[in-house]
């Protein structure tokens, strides 16, 4: 059965720490990899992957894939309040549909 | 340019009852999808629609039936609401299918007692 895991379920940090969100899969014929952030309400988009070793990048968040190890890692720097939130992995399968994982509660204390 | 609308935002039915919740999209997008999305589970994939008059089942269609006669809509029916629905549902549409950017509504959250 395909599944994605994300870990850790929940962390918390101080404002301007560094942190890892990891999500690792076991998906049939992987297409691409997404990672969303999730606040108060609706889910937003923050990167699609599809290559390994690429990196995508958007101010202080990072994301790279890893298609032989079957792991994503999306990076925050420089921690904000404002980053606080839930982080959702999501790998797209041969039908064309998400897989979604859990979601890394992230709180970042002042 | 509104996006992915959805109503109601909350709704307490009883168990046996029915009702509709409602989703439009204004971007033309041909892909949509419901989700439900419960404490520690991730988002689950009730129903989707890749145009106009063809739908499919997800990973938990049973007790919901959908249909799309228009690219804009795409309402979700509970057909005999059970405690088990209680949950949080969005509606997201993308240009052509999952493996697109997802836009997501606001959600609805349902109550079943």
């Amino acid at each position: 059965e395909d599944k994605v895991v994300q870990s850790p379920l929940s962390l918390v940090v101080h404002e301007g720490d560094t942190v890892t969100l990891n999500c690792s899969y076991e998906v049939t014929n992987f297409r691409s990899l997404l990672w969303y952030k999730q606040e108060k309400k609706a889910p937003t988009f923050l990167f699609m992957l599809t290559s390994s070793g690429i990196e995508k990048k958007s101010g202080r968040l990072s994301s790279i894939l890893d298609k032989k190890e079957l792991f994503s890692i999306l990076n925050i720097t420089a921690t904000q309040t404002g980053d606080s939130a839930v982080y959702l992995c999501a790998v797209v399968d041969s039908n064309y549909q998400l897989i979604w994982g859990a979601g890394t509660k992230l709180i970042i204390k002042p | 340019n509104a996006g992915v609308t959805q109503t109601p935002k909350f709704q307490v039915l009883k168990t046996g009852q029915s009702m509709t919740l409602q989703c439009a999209q204004d971007m033309n997008h041909e892909y949509m999808s419901w989700y439900r999305q419960d404490p520690g589970m991730g988002l689950r994939l009730i129903h989707y629609s890749v145009g106009a008059g063809i739908t499919d089942q997800g990973e938990v269609p049973n007790g919901y039936n959908v249909s799309r006669s228009t690219t804009e809509d795409f309402p979700l029916r509970l057909l005999s609401a059970a405690p088990s629905q209680t949950s949080v549902y969005f509606c997201a549409s993308s240009y052509a299918s999952g493996a697109y950017e997802q836009y997501f509504g606001p959600g609805t959250r349902l109550t079943v007692t």
